[in-house]
């Protein structure tokens, strides 16, 4: 299957800082790839869906001041988390389908921020 | 009420025994019907998928979808401890855009 990977697996940062985190598809191109978020014992939820050239959409509830995404080319989109606060700490998951009107997604490997 | 509910478990079975896993959801749009299965500290992987209502088998794994019920299951036959694994059952519409809403999650144990 198709591969899509995250960097760092893992951050620690001081509250105020900033974050950025990478998602790539290594094998494929993908216009459209799609940031989660998981709290500890809790499913993935949806924080906003990554489009190539263009803006990002964000769901309800997720402030796009604060998770800033960026789709600067067909295998990477970054979302970055500006002024952390512990709350943000989390389990940031990216994933991408293979292609327009492809049912499977690619998941990568997660990204544990934890915010001191 | 959660579009998809999902038990979270944990769901704890010795080695050999059939797991049956479970989803409601009360969007009867939803076409598409997955389950990934994820590990610890890692990104879900797709075990399997259904489209509309029916079954599909893959080697241990059964998928079923009752679209009258709004229900899904996926049945573990011969079940191994290395199956031990959070099992997260998703969706989505038969439309071009491919957001998943997803369940949150049972947490099964299988022990040798």
């Amino acid at each position: 299957g198709a591969v899509v990977s995250q960097h760092p697996s893992r951050v620690i940062c001081k509250s105020g800082t900033s974050v950025k985190i990478e998602c790539r598809s290594l094998d494929f191109q993908a216009t459209t790839m799609f940031w989660y978020r998981q709290f500890p014992k809790q499913s993935l939820m949806l924080m906003a869906t990554s489009n190539e050239g263009s803006k990002a959409t964000y769901e309800q509830g997720v402030e796009k001041d604060k998770f800033l995404i960026n789709h600067a080319s067909l295998t990477l989109s970054t979302l970055t988390v500006t002024s952390a606060h512990p709350e943000d700490s989390s389990f940031y998951i990216c994933s991408a389908p293979p292609g327009q009107g492809v049912y499977e997604q690619f998941f990568g490997p997660g990204t544990r921020l934890t915010v001191l | 009420q959660k579009e998809v509910e999902q038990d979270p478990g944990p769901l704890s079975v010795p080695e050999g025994a059939i797991v049956s896993l479970n989803c409601t959801y009360s969007n009867s749009a939803f076409q598409y019907f997955m389950w990934y299965r994820q590990y610890s500290r890692k990104g879900p992987e797709l075990l399997m998928y259904t489209y509309s209502s029916g079954n599909k088998e893959d080697g241990r794994f059964t998928a079923q979808v009752d679209k009258s019920s709004k229900y899904i299951s996926l049945f573990i036959r011969d079940s191994q401890p290395s199956d031990s694994a959070t099992y997260l059952c998703a969706m989505r519409l038969n439309t071009g855009f491919q957001k998943l809403v997803f369940g949150t999650g049972t947490r099964l144990l299988v022990s040798p």
